[in-house]
């Protein structure tokens, strides 16, 4: 199993675009959330999937929105981009959701806006 | 609101020395803490969470809840530990995703 994919591996976006970033979890998994890490920080919780239904949602706008699919695989899209924005967007896979399942997490997409 | 705070950005050591990275939390509840490292070009991964209260690559991380602190130690530092350590928590059941602290870049010196 390659783990986690993430795809693109970088992405550059002007201002006011929309991006798609997509996420395959670890085969199995069927819980994926995403993650926001802006240069300097830690990741930022985005939002958990489980079983195609948003389970948890962290502190960002309406621009930002998810799904998850039958196969488990998830996608984030980012409306009306902004150049606060940039940052590596990570995606993470657990068996099942919960706090005492691992998250297995994906090398990330790198945004860029400009 | 939860948060996650470690004091260091940047921590050098000499290899064979000992290391201590700085996590302490705030949350009222009882949450589950961890850490992650993330190693030169490869994916963040977990190390230690503190309910398996085990040692991992000669790391091990103790809960002082009345401290509300999580310290990382290593008794001998050694080269291939340099890396990004992110402190991290999660709570009430797990729907909030994981809180992560900025990171401590540790650099082991030779």
């Amino acid at each position: 199993d390659a783990g986690v994919t993430q795809s693109p591996t970088h992405l550059i976006k002007t201002r006011g675009q929309h991006v798609t970033l997509r996420c395959s979890p670890i085969s199995g998994h069927k819980s994926v959330s995403w993650y926001q890490q802006v240069l300097g920080q830690g990741p930022q919780f985005i939002f958990q999937y489980y079983e195609k239904e948003e389970r948890g949602r962290g502190n960002f706008p309406d621009r930002f929105s998810a799904r998850q699919f039958p196969n488990y695989s998830s996608e984030l899209n980012v409306n009306a981009l902004l150049l606060g924005d940039s940052a590596l967007y990570l995606c993470a896979s657990s068996s099942t959701p919960g706090q005492h399942y691992e998250q297995y997490f994906g090398p990330g997409t790198r945004l860029t806006v400009t | 609101a939860q948060r996650v705070t470690q004091p260091e950005k940047l921590l050098s050591v000499f290899k064979g020395a000992p290391v201590e990275l700085k996590c302490n939390y705030s949350y009222s509840g009882s949450p589950e803490l961890f850490w992650y490292v993330q190693y030169s070009r490869q994916r963040l991964q977990l190390l230690l969470r503190h309910i398996s209260r085990e040692s991992i690559k000669g790391f091990t991380a103790d809960l002082n809840k009345g401290e509300t602190s999580f310290h990382l130690k290593k008794p001998f530092a050694q080269e291939e530990d340099s890396a990004m350590y992110y402190c991290a928590l999660i709570s009430g059941g797990g729907a909030d995703g994981l809180t992560f602290g900025k990171g401590t870049h540790l650099i082991i010196q030779p």
